[in-house]
């Protein structure tokens, strides 16, 4: 299996909204809604933001939000804030009932 | 309120074997599914595979089908990770992680993360 496909990086300034993008196959991020997106500051453990493509869990800033279509998921952050900067992972629940992580993507507030 | 707590530090020689342990708290062990993810230095995350503490059922990658064991033991609500014929390309910190309980799928909370370090 072969990781989702994310851009290496993405910014913007405090404020602003931004998108990642999360590219799967048919046998992955296409064909279930069980997509999830993990924040990860350096040196730190992941953190749980989305799950199935779109809820977030309890305690999570709504200034997070998630979608799908087709085999590409996206993370959108809205309100752009310092602390915000960090790594961002999406994962994909796969046909052969295995879990696949995206490649990742760092976000640098400007 | 759910803890896993790993097992400390490992440095191994190449073509050894290293197996790491993840204890659970706060929750029903037997309830939930464990998996297991490791993260090279500077790189993403890797996803190794899982287990469901309670029925048993497992499921490897393909990339380390062979070399990787997870087991668990339901009387000290305990996960282990073992990974044998280590190289220099395993060195990374591993993490174990609990699937949460709306889909199974998203890992809602995370061990601190074992380091090992394959090195001759």
């Amino acid at each position: 299996q072969s990781a989702l496909t994310q851009p290496a990086s993405v910014s913007g300034s405090p404020g602003q909204s931004i998108t990642i993008s999360c590219t799967g196959t048919s046998s992955d991020a296409g064909a279930y809604y069980y997509v999830s997106w993990y924040q990860q500051h350096p040196g730190k453990v992941p953190k749980l933001m989305i799950y199935d493509v779109s809820s977030r869990p309890s305690g999570v800033s709504n200034r997070f939000s998630g979608s799908k279509s087709g085999d590409t998921a996206s993370l959108t952050i809205s309100g752009l804030q310092a602390e915000d900067e960090a790594d961002y992972f999406c994962s994909s629940y796969t046909s052969t009932t295995t879990l696949v992580f995206g490649t990742g993507t760092k976000v640098t507030v400007l | 309120q759910v803890q896993l707590v790993q097992s400390g530090a490992e440095v191994k020689k190449p073509g050894a074997s290293v197996k790491v342990s993840c204890k659970a708290s706060g929750y029903t062990f037997t309830s939930f599914t464990i998996h297991w993810i490791r993260q090279a230095p500077g790189q993403g995350l890797e996803w190794l595979g899982w287990i469901n503490a309670g029925i048993l059922n497992r499921k490897y990658s393909p990339k380390f089908q062979g070399r990787v064991t997870i087991t668990r033991d339901t009387s000290a609500s305990t996960a282990f990770l073992e990974l044998t014929g280590l190289t220099s390309q395993d060195t990374a910190v591993y993490f174990c992680a609990r699937a949460g309980p709306k889909t199974g799928t998203e890992l809602d909370s995370w061990g601190q993360g074992t380091l090992v370090t394959v090195s001759s």
